[in-house]
């Protein structure tokens, strides 16, 4: 069984401030994990994923997230808010098992204030 | 290049009616998900699908069935709509192996 937990459901940062969003993870078998953004009124696109390999992975607009098994947590961080970050992040965990069942969190929203 | 299209965008329902929600998707994905989206509580599996011609029960199944008769097509049939099914119904898939999922615009259901 999987399941994420994403600790803050709202963070607020000024622009130019480091954006530090968590989740934590558990899962009975090797995970795959991603992180999706969701704009206002929109899908979900995503924003990097680690499968295997390199625990820090390199996504879309700036962000990064590193993958501690130790820990089991795969947060999400950006060096420099920009105001367009502003938006719904969800973490995600996938079994590498047979079929590719996503399992989400709950959201962090993420505000940027001037 | 069209991706992941769901019908309609929005939609009111009288409590007890019935409705489908179509997914289509060009990607020739094996897989494909439906999940509904609740204010803090992310998004909840309600069913999937790894092939054509079969389906199988996510988190929140019930009130809910999806038939998966092509390939591009994941259909989601609400047989008696109840205002607990109010929600954003989000459609996605994905490759075999591939692990990620390719979202939807989503639907806005209204339960009344």
């Amino acid at each position: 069984a999987q399941s994420v937990t994403q600790l803050g459901s709202h963070v607020s940062v000024s622009e130019g401030a480091l954006v530090l969003l968590r989740c934590n993870y558990s899962s009975s078998v090797p995970p795959y994990l991603f992180w999706y953004v969701q704009y206002p009124n929109q899908g979900l696109q995503l924003l990097l994923k680690y499968t295997t390999g390199a625990t820090l992975v390199k996504g879309i607009n700036g962000f990064e997230a590193e993958f501690k098994k130790s820990e089991t947590s795969f947060h999400l961080t950006k060096p420099s808010a920009h105001m367009s970050d502003a938006a719904e992040y969800f973490c995600a965990v996938s079994g590498a098992g047979g079929y590719n069942k996503l399992i989400f969190g709950a959201g962090t929203r993420l505000a940027v204030h001037p | 290049n069209a991706g992941v299209t769901q019908t309609p965008k929005f939609r009111v329902l009288k409590t007890g009616q019935s409705m489908t929600l179509l997914c289509a998707q060009d990607m020739n994905h094996e897989y494909m998900y439906w999940y509904r989206q609740d204010p803090g509580m992310g998004l909840r599996l309600i069913h999937y699908s790894v092939g054509e011609g079969t389906t199988a029960k996510g988190e929140v199944p019930d009130g809910y069935n999806v038939s998966r008769l092509k390939k591009q097509n994941f259909l989601l049939g609400l047989e008696s709509a109840a205002p607990s099914q109010t929600s954003v119904y989000f459609c996605a898939s994905s490759y075999l192996g591939a692990r990620e999922a390719f979202f939807g615009q989503g639907t806005r259901l209204t339960v009344v």
